[in-house]
């Protein structure tokens, strides 16, 4: 597969066992905030997301945690499991009249099982 | 099945010998954006477009070119392509702006 990330921050947790992975954002007029998820040799894909109105949403064994005040993203995934493994990016929207995307550096997940 | 499709996959090509990289949606979907991956660096936005023949600059425009003269197609062109725009590009699109994108599978490009 692709190689995306060759020195990316990495996240190694046992299967079975609660995952965190954390994103500081740049612009403080950011209000919208995506988690994608790239497998090798693929594109990101969408997990959850959040608007700036809100400070928690939970999905299917995934939770997003919006802190504005330090401009500090999380998504803690439950139960990890292997196929979980891959590697995260956030992705700050912001509207300038149009919607521009900034997407953070990524952290690599490894599951071991 | 929805999809982005990106058109070639691979591509190892000489300096200043231009090209185009597609990209088509099936979604209909009014938002599309081109990103360049470089390890360690995450994904760069290099053009967006609002809808038909609205395109903007992201944050790494420069050295390349885009069109919308319809919804569904998004094309990158690279009219000088020179070695630093060696990088994996991904296309993506979205029925707004402010909604999750879809991705398509990536173009590997080498500029040699």
């Amino acid at each position: 597969g692709e190689s995306v990330g060759l020195h990316l921050p990495t996240l190694s947790v046992q299967e079975g066992d609660n995952s965190i992975i954390n994103c500081a954002y740049s612009n403080s007029a950011s209000d919208y905030f995506i988690w994608y998820k790239q497998e090798s040799g693929k594109g990101p894909q969408f997990i959850i997301d959040i608007r700036s109105n809100m400070d928690k949403r939970q999905g299917q064994r995934v939770t997003v945690l919006l802190n504005k005040t330090v401009k500090h993203l999380s998504l803690q995934i439950a139960a990890t499991q292997p196929g979980d493994s891959a590697v995260y990016f956030c992705a700050e929207i912001t509207n300038t009249g149009g919607f521009k995307t900034i997407f953070g550096a990524g952290t690599r997940l490894f599951v071991k099982a | 099945e929805a999809q982005v499709t990106q058109n070639p996959r691979y591509l190892i090509t000489v300096t200043g010998k231009k090209l185009t990289v597609t990209c088509s949606q099936n979604m209909n979907h009014e938002y599309m954006s081109w990103y360049r991956q470089d390890p360690g660096l995450g994904l760069r936005q290099i053009y967006y477009s609002m809808n038909v023949e609205v395109t903007d600059k992201g944050d790494v425009p420069e050295g390349y070119k885009v069109s919308r003269k319809e919804k569904r197609n998004f094309p990158l062109i690279l009219e000088s392509p020179s070695p630093n725009q060696t990088s994996l590009y991904f296309c993506a699109s979205s029925q707004q702006g402010d909604q999750p994108q879809h991705f398509g599978d990536g173009t590997r490009l080498s500029i040699l």
